[in-house]
């Protein structure tokens, strides 16, 4: 199986400053035959399940605001949210969709 | 817009087995893969597997293989996971969540069920 390791654990930002998550995959999720990496990032509030914020590693989901954004390709990955709000506070899980077998990263958890 | 509702809460004991559901409405069912994800108390998220009900089968975690069976009702356009031999590491909120295409990531996810296995 893939396995996803995100980084850190935890991370805590002021208001208005910019918070950087990391997820690495044991082996790349890049299709090389349609140039796109099949990673997706989730966000997950207290009670309810996850919902898609990014997916094609850099692609928003409609009505995600734009300070989100998603780069990388292959193994390492990257999510950034350029200015924390309050609302943002919220554990975000990477996944692949590379392998039949579906894996998430452990979660990081974003705290003001 | 397509919505995923499931069965609700189960206390149940060590030993025994739970059948979870999770009902599809409004879009097409039978070539949308539904998955099932599950999270225990504070923890992350955790791929049990999934299935294309059009084809009926089943692709599963290998941590599962063996306790774990998903089914999917084309005519009730209901997906099912079944666990068997639950113990107290098996409490967790239970998730289905459907690929937004085939093969691709999920969205929508439905309101999740709370398994607790308790003596």
């Amino acid at each position: 199986d893939i396995v996803m390791t995100q980084s850190p654990d935890s991370l805590a930002v002021s208001l208005g400053e910019r918070a950087t998550i990391n997820c690495k995959s044991s082996q790349s999720v890049l299709n090389s035959s349609n140039n796109k990496n099949y990673l997706a990032w989730y966000q997950q509030k207290p009670g309810q399940p996850p919902k898609v914020v990014i997916y094609w590693a850099s692609t928003r989901e409609s009505g995600v605001p734009d300070r989100f954004s998603g780069s990388g390709s292959g193994t390492d990955f990257t999510l950034t949210i350029s200015s924390l709000q309050a609302e943002d506070v919220a554990v975000y899980y990477c996944q692949q969709y590379y392998s039949t077998r579906r894996t998430f990263g452990q979660g990081t958890k974003l705290e003001i | 817009q397509v919505q995923l509702v499931q069965s609700g809460a189960e206390v149940k004991k060590p030993g025994s087995s739970v059948k979870v559901s999770c009902k599809a409405s409004g879009g097409t069912f039978s070539n949308y893969p539904i998955n099932w994800v599950r999270q225990a108390p504070g923890q992350g998220l955790e791929w049990m597997g999934g299935i294309i009900p059009m084809f009926g089968i089943a692709n599963y975690a290998q941590k599962f293989q063996g306790r774990v069976t998903i089914t999917a009702d084309e005519s009730t356009t209901t997906a099912y996971m079944h666990l068997r031999s639950l113990r107290s590491e098996d409490t967790a909120v239970y998730y289905c969540a459907r690929e937004y295409k085939a093969g691709f990531w999920f969205d929508p996810w439905g309101q999740g069920t709370l398994v607790t296995v308790s003596s």
